[in-house]
This record gives structure tokens, C-alpha cells and sequence, in this order.
């Protein structure tokens, strides 16, 4: 199984808005399953910020917020804050459910 | 929450045993997965365990060399991983599985392995 396909880095500036995307297959992400992300700083353990394709855990600030079309979930971050620099995943389950797949991971940098 | 064994540092070719002790919940209700991070990479899913019956089921690229065990007395699961290489340094974590997302996660085991 092939990870998930993310961009390796983006960036922006504070008070702007991003989107992350992360595209599967019908296999996976356009199956009938749900996606979830997590973030990750360095040395940190990673954080699951979005469930069930837009599902926030509490804690977890309403800046961050996911979608899903067809075989590609986003991930969007609006008014970016420094402390959002991090390394972002996105997980799928496989239309079996058996199986998981993660994205390769997006390096975000906030200029 | 979930807490892991200390660090290991191995010879290639050795056998390695990560442990991830559970608390403060049930444990044969969620499934439990082992993730990897090989330093300055990706996360990398290994595999999940039903701490309930047992039942497990490994990513392609483990099948054989991966084992996933539980002991529902101590609530902990075990990650065997045999013929280790080099390149199988990582911290090794694991996750419960709750509703289509993992967490909490464990603290994270660093693995080294040298040649």
C-alpha cells in the first residue's frame, strides 16, 4: 500500500489561511471510511486535530477544520498562528477497515 | 493512557520487544496500532491488535517479521519485531483506536539498531 499522496511543505504568513490536501484512492479516502489528522511538533508525540473527516476533539481549536470530496481530504488552518509550524498527517482506513494508511506527512512553515 | 518500555539498542539481525501498557480505561475495548517514525520521516502504520480476542493484522511490509501479542492480566500489548536491520531505527509508538482515530498515543520508544 502506497501512502497517501500530501505536499511535502507549504507556508504562510500569520492571519492567513492553508489547506493541507491528502489524496487516496477509492480504496481508502473515497471509500466508505473516514479520515482523520493529527499534528505533529518536533520531538512531540503526534495529535489527532481532526476526526471523522471534520470532527474536532474538544481542545482542539475551531481554526482547524477538515472536509473530504471524492478520494481527497483537506485540511484547512485559518488566522495561522506560529505555533501551528508543524508536521501534519493524514490517516485513512481502507475500505475493509483492516488496514491503515497514512499520508506522507506536510511540513508547514509559518513565515 | 498509554506508557511504553524504555529505549533499546540492538545488533542487526536481533529480535526487539516494545511494550504499551494501558490505564485508565478498558482495555479489550479498543483496538490497539503500532506506528513508526524513522527519524526525519513519515508516520508509518505496523499493525493492529483486538486486545479482546486477540486477532491482529499487520501492513504488508511487516508480514513476517512483525508480532503483536496482549496480556489482558497487566493490560498490555507487545510489539516483536525479529531480524531487525539498521534501518528499522525509529521511535516506535502506539495507539488506541477510538472511532476511526488514534488516541491517546504512547510516549514513543526510540529503537537503535547497529550494524
Amino acid at each position: 500500500q502506497s501512502a497517501l499522496t500530501q505536499p511535502a511543505s507549504l507556508s504562510g504568513s500569520p492571519g492567513q489561511s492553508i489547506t493541507i490536501s491528502c489524496t487516496g484512492t477509492s480504496s481508502d479516502v473515497g471509500s466508505y471510511t473516514f479520515v482523520s489528522w493529527y499534528q505533529q511538533h518536533p520531538g512531540k508525540v503526534p495529535k489527532v486535530i481532526i476526526y471523522e473527516d471534520n470532527k474536532r476533539p474538544s481542545g482542539v481549536s475551531n481554526r482547524f477544520s477538515g472536509s473530504k470530496s471524492g478520494n481527497t481530504a483537506s485540511l484547512t488552518i485559518s488566522g495561522l498562528r506560529a505555533e501551528d509550524e508543524a508536521d501534519y498527517y493524514c490517516l485513512s482506513y481502507t475500505r475493509t477497515s483492516t488496514r491503515v494508511i497514512f499520508g506522507g506527512g506536510t511540513k508547514l512553515t509559518v513565515l | 493512557q498509554l506508557v511504553q518500555s524504555g529505549p533499546e539498542v540492538k545488533k542487526s539481525g536481533a529480535s526487539l520487544t516494545v511494550s504499551c501498557k494501558a490505564s485508565g480505561y478498558t482495555f479489550s475495548g479498543f483496538y490497539i496500532h503500532w506506528v513508526r517514525q524513522a527519524p526525519g520521516q513519515g508516520l508509518e502504520w505496523m499493525g493492529w491488535i483486538n486486545p479482546q480476542s486477540g486477532a491482529t493484522n499487520y501492513a504488508d511490509k511487516f508480514q513476517g517479521r512483525v508480532t503483536l501479542t496482549r496480556d489482558t492480566s497487566t493490560s498490555t500489548v507487545h510489539m516483536n519485531l525479529t531480524r531487525v536491520r539498521p534501518d528499522d531505527t525509529a521511535v516506535y509508538y502506539c495507539a488506541r483506536d477510538v472511532n476511526w482515530r488514534l488516541d491517546p498515543w504512547g510516549q514513543g520508544t526510540l529503537v537503535t539498531v547497529s550494524s
